[in-house]
């Protein structure tokens, strides 16, 4: 396996399920990204876990709750959702360096399409 | 302020014609322009970027020409190809990297017919 990949790559899922997204990045990178794609709207970042800190979107629900556990897994957990987190999920990684290179290349994964019943 | 402009929503070119696609921002603290190509079922992936220190950036069939004065950047797609049918995304970075502080435009989905 190379790059980003993420599981499962759709997702049905009722408002009152629990579910969850894995990603899982084969590049050696040291930090990882969560993007909401949806329709005719800009990719919206939700987290990133960068050089061991947590970066967040405060616009997130907290219906959507990310976790870490090490620089190469990432999981997006969901609880409740609406019919209108319906979207593309995407996980992205990088290399990041402390001081800062100003530019952040970022490789994705192909996605979660996710349904919201 | 941290928004990026894109246009058109969409494009349709005959097969060896020029695509073009331009994005406009606000911010004069950018200083990383990326364009991401997406295809059907995939993830986007860099396909070119500019530093706003030059006027000109180009990688075989695809140019990106950057206006500083104007806060404008585009990109051209010479001889464009049924292949390149895909959705294109620009994007603006500032400071010492990191995406937190990467903003994507809305896309252009762009169709060349044979």
């Amino acid at each position: 396996e190379t790059g980003v990949t993420q599981t499962p790559r759709h997702l049905v899922m009722g408002m009152t399920n629990k579910k969850s997204l894995k990603c899982e990045q084969h590049l050696g990178h040291n930090a990882m990204y969560w993007y909401k794609q949806s329709a005719k709207k800009p990719l919206e970042l939700m987290f990133v876990y960068s050089l061991e800190e947590r970066v967040e979107n405060n616009s997130v629900p907290s219906r959507f709750s990310p976790e870490c556990p090490n620089s190469s897994h990432l999981f997006l957990h969901l609880h409740t959702l609406q019919p209108e987190d319906s979207a593309l999920y995407l996980c992205a990684s990088s290399q990041v360096g402390r001081l800062g290179s100003g530019a952040n290349v970022l490789t994705f994964g192909a996605g979660s399409r996710l349904t919201v019943l | 302020q941290q928004q990026v402009k894109q246009s058109p929503q969409s494009l349709i070119v005959q097969k060896g014609g020029i695509s073009i696609i331009n994005c406009a921002y606000e911010n004069t603290a950018f200083d990383y322009f990326p364009w991401y190509q997406q295809f059907p079922g995939k993830g986007p992936a860099l396909l070119i970027a500019i530093r706003p220190d030059v006027s000109e950036k180009k990688e075989g069939r695809f140019t990106i020409s950057f206006n500083k004065s104007a806060k404008q950047f585009s990109l051209h797609i010479m001889d464009s190809q049924p292949g390149d049918s895909a959705t294109y995304f620009c994007a603006a970075s500032m400071g010492q990297g990191g995406s937190e502080k990467l903003v994507f435009g809305k896309g252009t989905k762009l169709t060349v017919n044979p």
